[in-house]
């Protein structure tokens, strides 16, 4: 079980805009660690899509942000795409465990 | 551009070790700027932290692996290998190797990972 908590699955109509949460604790998100997200696709590899909470990579369409508060941070995606059907994960490190955290994981369905 | 390409069996029998390999190219792994690390999913679950190397300081694992894994580095061939002692079926999974950023807001740390390999699916099975 991750010490970062993500909903399991978000679904919206292509055109809408669609958050996925990421929850941690004093140890991560709430000390003041970096947020980080993460598309995956089947079969390819993982890429970064928003670091230290707020900023994208070269390349990342502006149609993803990111934002951070407390002990829990959010991916917001606008102008929703088919291509955007995948699942997304967040990322911190973790000074009780001295290493690097994922959350769970949510999938995105474009309806 | 900096590339990484993992290496390595697909299938390894219970209670052998799994070596996997990741070759690097378009830059140092002997720098102290980054992190070195993998990440492994299982088929159907999340992304998993495995452990992350740096040259010049201590390695770290993630504490539900620590006593199955050794990270180790090797500059002259510009590469860092993976072994997981003791695999069962639960250790089957496409396994990532990834460069890692250095965080500086709270002291030095493994921050984000990027770039990533395109991953290589390891199957334990007799």
């Amino acid at each position: 079980q991750s010490v970062l908590t993500q909903p399991p699955s978000v679904s919206g109509a292509p055109g809408q805009r669609v958050t996925i949460s990421c929850t941690g604790s004093s140890s991560n998100i709430g000390a003041g660690y970096g947020v980080h997200w993460y598309q995956v696709v089947p079969g390819a590899a993982p890429k970064l899509l928003i670091y230290a909470n707020t900023n994208r990579p070269s390349g990342v369409p502006h149609r993803f942000s990111g934002s951070k508060s407390g002990t829990s941070a959010s991916l917001a995606i606008t102008g929703l795409q088919a291509e955007d059907e995948a699942e997304y994960y967040c990322q911190s490190y973790d000074s009780s465990l001295r290493g690097s955290e994922f959350g769970g994981g949510t999938k995105l369905t474009v309806l | 551009q900096l590339q990484l390409q993992e290496s390595g069996p697909g299938l390894v029998k219970p209670s052998e070790t799994l070596s996997l390999t990741c070759i690097v190219s378009g830059g140092s792994i002997g720098s102290t700027s980054y992190y070195w690390g993998w990440i492994r999913q299982p088929p159907g679950k999340g992304l998993e932290w495995i452990g992350t190397i740096r040259k010049s300081a201590t390695s770290a694992y993630n504490p539900s692996l620590k006593s199955r894994v050794t990270i180790s580095e090797d500059t002259s061939k510009n590469q860092f290998t993976l072994s997981l002692s003791s695999v069962t079926a639960a250790d089957t999974a496409v396994y990532y190797c990834a460069r890692q950023e250095v965080g500086f807001s709270r002291g030095y740390y493994p921050d984000w990972f990027d770039p990533w390999g395109q991953g290589t699916l390891v199957t334990v099975s007799s």
